[in-house]
């Protein structure tokens, strides 16, 4: 079936504007998952949605970076204000049973995100 | 949180075997060892968990230590695909859900 999709695959952008990057996790999943990777660095956590529960905001770098889930499907991640330390690859998860330390995470290709 | 260690890198030859360690000397009993790779420009791909014993699936092998405290992920013919990062993650309870990522062991696999 269809994995998890994101959209734009790039999006190159000036300091300072605000940004939108979309994920529309697989059917089902209850769980979803946003993590950033900068260049030469590692994966790192953002923000975990679970069900109706209250998000777990514990990764976001700043307030300028929010998140919300519509109808427990497709998130969006929106970045105000952007810097140029923003600058990496955005990537998105899904998973069945978010809490379950057995659960499987299935990525999305990511959104590269330039900050010029 | 327990911490895992891997070497920063490691090199294979095709259809060779290979064997990629992780230490995890502070796991506690309820911990799940999960491994993860991420191929050049994708997201990361699961790959294996388990708890105790070991583990076989489609993609490796998982050898976990009789005391847990290492673990290793075994491919067992790699070929030029298998060039990735992979990551070793322990995963609890009441953790979350998120994944906590290392800087993960880069296999490069020669022809």
């Amino acid at each position: 079936g269809a994995g998890v999709s994101q959209s734009p695959s790039n999006k190159v952008t000036e300091k300072g504007k605000d940004v939108e990057l979309r994920c529309d996790p697989i059917s089902g999943h209850t769980a979803l998952y946003w993590y950033r990777q900068s260049l030469g660095q590692g994966l790192e956590f953002l923000i975990y949605f679970q069900g109706n529960s209250a998000p777990d905001k514990s990764g976001l770098p700043s307030d300028r970076f929010s998140a919300e889930r519509t109808g427990g499907s497709v998130s969006t991640l929106t970045i105000q204000r952007t810097q140029q330390e923003d600058s990496a690859v955005y990537l998105c998860a899904s998973s069945l049973v978010g809490y379950s330390p057995t659960d499987t995470q299935y990525f999305g290709p990511g959104t590269r995100l330039t900050v010029l | 949180d327990a911490k895992t260690t891997q070497p920063n890198s490691m090199e294979s030859n095709e259809e060779e075997p290979v064997h990629l360690p992780c230490n995890h000397s502070t796991i506690s009993g309820t911990d799940y060892i999960h491994w993860y790779r991420q191929l050049p420009s994708q997201g990361p791909e699961y790959v294996i968990h388990g708890l105790t014993s070991n583990v076989n699936n489609r993609m490796a092998s998982l050898a976990i230590a009789e005391d847990r405290k290492s673990s290793t992920l075994i491919l067992h013919r790699a070929t030029l695909r298998d060039a990735a990062v992979y990551y070793c993650i322990l995963r609890y309870y009441n953790q979350g859900g998120k994944l906590i990522f290392g800087q993960g062991t880069e296999l490069s696999v020669k022809p």
